[in-house]
């Protein structure tokens, strides 16, 4: 069964960072685009960032772009977003998805999500 | 960017109803649309790709329709775990994507 595990949301004031994770298994982690998106509370679904199955391109939403980095360890079947500099709206449930592999592309399946939470 | 709006923002529906969802793109986006469903606390699952294929193991109850700017994804019959929130996603602009704002579900 494809699972994908994502660990590492909590709590942290403005300007701080956090590291999220998200572990694959059950299928070839390496052959596949990964992505983040997030759900702010009472808000709909939304775009953050992927990264291609190499790791070696990304993207990033206008409201990300320069405060956080997606990368990805293939060896230990991992997905990472590196977010700093961070903003009350910011707050959110993050999900990691995968690509389904086939074309066109959608999503599926999705992580259960790790809430990240920015206040003073 | 590629903006998606969707209609209604709620509803209310009974068991055995036929709803429609709409989905309209800021611009031609072709055959990339897909839908999920969300509930709350659980991770969003993909029901329709590429305007009207069935994902798997998605029920025959649930269709989708349209081109180019408008869409519908349509379910017969509801049923009591259909109740629930529902996302239209753009992947014309891939690897930058698009959802809607959301349409939920509610029992009446």
């Amino acid at each position: 069964e494809v699972q994908l595990l994502e660990s590492g949301g909590g709590f942290v004031r403005p300007g701080g960072s956090l590291r999220l994770s998200c572990e694959g298994s059950g299928f070839s982690f390496s052959s596949y685009d990964m992505t983040w998106v997030r759900q702010a509370p009472g808000k709909g679904l939304e775009w953050v960032s992927s990264i291609g199955d190499l790791g070696d391109t990304t993207y990033y939403s206008d409201s990300v772009k320069g405060r956080f980095t997606v990368s990805r360890d293939n060896s230990k079947e991992t997905l990472y977003l590196q977010m700093n500099s961070l903003r009350a709206e910011d707050t959110a449930v993050y999900f990691c998805t995968k690509d389904y592999g086939d074309y066109p592309t959608r999503f599926d399946p999705w992580g259960q999500g790790t809430l990240v939470s920015v206040s003073s | 960017d590629i903006q998606l709006t969707q209609s209604p923002s709620s509803l209310s529906a009974s068991v055995g109803d036929r709803v429609n969802i709409s989905c309209r793109a800021s611009q031609s986006i072709s055959l990339f649309l897909n839908w999920y469903q969300h509930k709350p606390g659980k991770a969003p699952k993909l029901l329709i790709y590429a305007v009207s294929g069935l994902h798997d193991g998605v029920p025959s109850r649930f269709s989708g329709s349209g081109s180019g700017t408008d869409f519908t994804l349509t379910i017969t019959g509801l049923q009591p775990e259909d109740f629930a929130t529902y996302y239209c996603q753009q992947s014309y602009s891939a690897p930058m994507y698009t959802f809607g704002q959301g349409t939920t579900l509610e029992i009446k």
